[in-house]
């Protein structure tokens, strides 16, 4: 167990919907990933934020959002779903976000988009 | 054409075989390399990690870098059951945040 956690587990929703992901770091961890894998693009990183800021941002689309709260956690919104966009969802943390802090993942939320 | 390819398998192996595993990349701002292992419905988790060229050895895994040929390698030694799973390579810049560009990972079965 990695001790990041993420909810839901799985989500199941129809193409035009919005969902909210949400994830919480290790304890102490300040700094919050979120990465999309999928059969044909692997595993992708979208965006990193650290103590609440946004401080690296990867291939995310427009209709994708995320933020980091005061309590550090942080949630990933994706809307106007397509059918493309099934996918695992991932979160990671780490101490202080630079290069050499180690991401710890958590479990994932799987997508399926209908 | 991707930054990071990694040939997906599947590869399939006896138990106490070595292993070899293998990326390569066309970014040479590439500085920071890393393997991650990932069991079927878990996150990946960080095996080792390497920074510029040489090699790394930890226990039964050996990470090689060759910047020269933009080529990684992760070897496994005595593979044991345990060992089944999808190993991905990580690669990110020196420079910037810290944005991770990873393979497609190949997915390892070994054989009792």
């Amino acid at each position: 167990d990695s001790g990041v956690t993420q909810t839901p587990k799985h989500l199941i929703t129809a193409t035009g919907q919005r969902v909210t992901l949400r994830c919480s770091p290790r304890s102490g961890d300040l700094s919050v990933y979120w990465y999309q894998q999928s059969l044909d693009q692997g595993l992708q990183f979208l965006i990193q934020y650290y103590n609440g800021e946004e401080r690296a941002k990867g291939n995310i689309l427009e209709r994708f959002s995320a933020q980091q709260f005061p309590d550090l956690h942080s949630e990933l919104n994706l809307s106007s779903l397509e059918l493309g966009d099934s996918a695992l969802y991932f979160c990671a943390s780490s101490f202080s976000g630079v290069l050499t802090d180690t991401q710890y993942f958590g479990p994932g939320t799987r997508l399926t988009v209908l | 054409q991707k930054e990071v390819e990694q040939d997906p398998g599947p590869l399939s192996v006896p138990e106490g075989a070595i292993v070899s595993l293998n990326c390569t990349y066309s970014n040479s701002a590439f500085q920071y390399f890393m393997w991650y292992r990932q069991y079927s419905r878990k996150g990946p988790e960080l095996l080792m990690y390497t920074y510029s060229s040489g090699n790394k050895e930890d226990g039964r895994f050996t990470a090689q870098v060759d910047k020269s040929s933009k080529y990684i390698s992760l070897f496994i030694r005595d593979s044991q059951p345990s060992d089944s799973a999808t190993y991905l390579c990580a690669m990110s810049e020196i420079q910037g945040a810290q944005k991770l560009v990873f393979g497609q990972g190949t997915r390892l079965t070994i054989n009792p």
